[in-house]
């Protein structure tokens, strides 16, 4: 079981807020991944970090950031939400190719 | 362009029965693949994963079968239970990019 945790689990904002959504593991990967998933639909890749510093850009990554200032941790930041934003985000981390996720963290944008 | 697709959207069993979950790669340089469960409301859960040196294997109650002739992935779920019921993933790791997801299969299973 890997130890990886997102916060929040769920969040309501409105349109134009700027949020930041959490993601941290303890398991020393050096590997981290945004993705973007509505329900039970395929899993689109926003960001991925392969160390401290180094960040680099998916699918969907045009309306967000991302930064890896420790290994441990790597936040999302949407600087404007939209409602086109509401879906579920997940993080996962890696040592080498297999990727362990966290819960999700489920965005709603009114 | 590298994509990893799944034949079928859903897939109905009857509990106690056999499922079998089908996948399709395209990327031939790919040498790892993973199968992912995820259930309502939970991020994927890994189950099993495969080689490109291997062509099965097997764990508690699943088995992954790799042609890479036909590019063909599969996943056998033994005496399917109603905890199995979930969308499954497949993926496949190209070599120089992230994991690469399939579009995912809903099994439902009929008690």
């Amino acid at each position: 079981e890997a130890d990886i945790y997102q916060t929040p689990r769920y969040l309501v904002i409105g349109t134009g807020k700027k949020i930041t959504l959490e993601c941290s593991q303890t398991m020393g990967h050096d590997k981290m991944y945004w993705y973007q998933q509505d329900p039970g639909m395929e899993l689109h890749l926003i960001h991925y970090s392969y160390g401290v510093n180094s960040t680099e850009k998916g699918d969907l990554s045009s309306e967000s950031t991302v930064s890896r200032i420790r290994t441990e941790h790597f936040p999302l930041t949407l600087e404007s939400a939209r409602p086109s934003h509401t879906s579920q985000y997940l993080c996962a981390s890696s040592r080498a190719d297999t990727q362990y996720f966290g819960p999700g963290t489920r965005l709603t944008v009114l | 362009g590298e994509s990893v697709g799944l034949h079928l959207p859903t897939l109905s069993v009857q509990e106690g029965d056999n499922s079998i979950i089908n996948c399709a790669y395209s990327n031939s340089a790919s040498d790892y693949f993973i199968w992912y469960k995820q259930e309502s409301g939970k991020g994927p859960q890994f189950i099993i994963d495969i080689r490109s040196n291997m062509d099965k294997r097997q764990g508690q109650r699943v088995t992954v079968l790799l042609n890479k002739t036909v590019k063909h992935l599969s996943l056998q779920i033994a005496a399917t239970q109603p905890g199995d019921s979930a969308v499954y993933f497949c993926a496949e790791n190209p070599g120089n990019t992230p994991l690469v997801f399939g579009k995912g299969t809903r099994l439902s299973v009929i008690a």
